[in-house]
């Protein structure tokens, strides 16, 4: 059963400290992208990845978010350093694109922050 | 830009039908997506429409897409307590050679006894 696959699912951390969150996509797709939600602002794209390369990360705050994919098994969204207002549940999504043709985004779990 | 919009609440009695609504900006949208969320879960795919399609049905559930309007429906028929989540619509458009899902701010679906 393919999944995408997050990891921690939770997250506590004080002001200050770095937070790593790692997303394993389903095996064989080329799109990866990462998500936050949060009550007030909703769903929100941080970053979108096709082949390992970003294509869109204009959703993410530059000063103190990164993401990566250091291999096709592999994506991290780091947070150095961290705000209270960074917490939030967050998405990664994989998919495979090839073309527009239905470009269905399979999401992970989840990992909830709380910054404190 | 885009913006696809939602009503935040729905509350049903279970065995009855569930309409939830949505509209959108982008009239370049090629599909358009309904995903559901359980608490505590990410989000899962329901269904999809082509949007050269008016209208798709799949179990339960049937969409319907009045492109005209910009306008994407999701009915959930003989609704049932497990239905209780977060529904969002989803449009697909293009951006920077890529394609980007752009997601509505999701109605919450209380199903009650």
């Amino acid at each position: 059963d393919a999944r995408v696959t997050q990891t921690p699912r939770h997250k506590v951390t004080e002001m200050g400290q770095e937070v790593t969150m790692r997303c394993q996509p389903i095996l064989g797709h080329n799109t990866v992208f990462w998500y936050r939600q949060t009550m007030m602002q909703g769903l929100e794209l941080l970053a979108y990845f096709r082949n390992r390369a970003p294509l869109d990360d204009s959703g993410m705050p530059k000063d103190r978010f990164s993401a990566e994919m250091p291999d096709a098994t592999l994506a991290t969204l780091k947070i150095q350093p961290s705000e209270p207002r960074d917490s939030a549940v967050y998405f990664c999504a994989s998919g495979l694109e090839r073309g527009q043709v239905k470009n269905i985004q399979y999401f992970g779990a989840g990992t909830r922050l709380s910054v404190l | 830009g885009e913006d696809v919009e939602q009503s935040l609440f729905l509350s049903v009695r279970e065995g009855d039908s569930s309409v939830i609504n949505c509209t959108y900006t982008d009239s370049s949208s090629t599909y358009l997506y309904w995903y559901k969320q359980e608490p505590g879960a990410g989000l899962q795919l329901l269904t999809y429409i082509f949007s050269n399609m008016d209208m798709k049905q799949d179990q339960r559930l049937t969409v319907l897409l009045n492109k005209k309007d910009k306008h994407l429906s999701l009915r959930i028929a003989d609704t049932q307590t497990g239905d209780s989540a977060i529904y969002f619509c989803a449009e697909l458009g293009l951006t920077g050679g890529g394609n980007k899902l752009t997601f509505g701010t999701g109605t919450q679906l209380k199903v009650e006894l």
